[in-house]
C-alpha cells in the first residue's frame, strides 16, 4: 500500500543532542513537508521540499534541518540549537490536483 | 500571509445531532483551496473534506458538508448525523493553487476544534 512512514513513534532526546526524524514515502510524489504540532494548537510548518535536492524554510525552521538527497526520503533533524523541541511532528506529502498525505508523527520529548 | 481563524476551541454535540464548525480565512489570492481535517486521538491527519475557491457548489461527502461564502472568507463545516466516531479535533487549512510556485502544498492551519460527541 502507498502512503507516509515516519519513524519513530517515539523518541527521546537530552540536552545538547541531535535527533534525526524518519520521513519515507512510495506515493511518488514530488513535494515533502514536516509540520510541528504543539499541545491544543494547529500545525506549524518546519521545512518543505519541491524537488530533490532543494528544500526551503517554512514558518519555524531555527533549530531544524533537513535533506532531500532521494524522492522518497525527507529526514528532520532537531539540532541543539532548539530551545524547546518537545512537540509532536507530522511528515507529509503532496502533489498535484490531491491532497495532503500525512506519516502517523512522531512525538518528541526532551528528558 | 495567510492566516486561518478557527474561533471555536471547543465544540459538543448529542448522537445523530448536527453541528457546525466554524473557519475563517484572510488571503488575497483568488484561487486556491480549503480543506477540513480531523485528528483523531490516534493523532493520524485524515482528509474531511476540500473546496476548490473556484467552484461556487459547496462541497459535500456523505455526511460532512461545507458552506463556502467566498466573498465573506468564510469555510464552515457541518456534520450531520453526528456519530460517536466523528470525535476529534478538527482542522481548517487553506493552500494557494500555485502549481508549481513557491507556496506549492504549503497548508496554513487553524488553531483546531476539539468535537465531543455525547451517546
Amino acid at each position: 500500500d502507498g502512503g507516509i512512514t515516519q519513524s519513530p513513534k517515539y523518541l527521546f532526546r537530552k540536552e545538547g543532542q541531535n535527533v534525526t526524524l524518519s520521513c519515507e514515502q512510495n506515493l511518488n510524489h514530488d513535494a515533502m513537508y514536516w509540520y510541528r504540532q504543539d499541545p491544543g494548537q494547529g500545525l506549524r510548518l518546519i521545512y518543505y521540499s519541491q524537488i530533490v535536492n532543494d528544500f526551503q524554510k517554512g514558518d519555524i525552521a531555527e533549530g531544524y534541518s533537513v535533506s532531500r538527497e532521494k524522492k522518497e526520503s525527507f529526514p528532520l533533524t532537531v539540532t541543539s540549537a532548539q530551545k524547546n523541541p518537545t512537540a509532536f511532528y507530522l511528515c507529509a506529502s503532496w502533489t498535484l490536483n490531491t491532497e495532503a498525505f500525512f506519516g502517523q508523527g512522531t512525538r518528541l520529548t526532551v528528558v | 500571509a495567510q492566516t486561518v481563524t478557527q474561533s471555536q476551541p471547543e465544540m459538543s454535540v448529542q448522537e445523530a445531532e448536527t453541528v457546525t464548525l466554524s473557519c475563517t480565512y484572510d488571503t488575497s489570492e483568488s484561487d486556491y483551496y480549503l480543506f477540513w481535517y480531523k485528528q483523531p486521538p490516534s493523532r493520524q491527519m485524515i482528509l474531511v473534506i476540500r473546496q476548490e475557491a473556484y467552484k461556487q457548489q459547496n462541497a459535500t461527502e456523505n455526511r460532512f458538508s461545507v458552506n463556502f461564502q467566498k466573498a465573506a472568507k468564510s469555510f464552515s463545516l457541518k456534520i450531520s448525523d453526528s456519530q460517536l466516531g466523528d470525535a476529534a479535533m478538527y482542522f481548517c487549512a487553506y493552500n494557494t493553487y500555485n502549481a508549481g510556485g513557491t507556496s506549492y502544498g504549503k497548508l496554513t492551519f487553524g488553531q483546531g476544534t476539539i468535537l465531543t460527541v455525547h451517546p
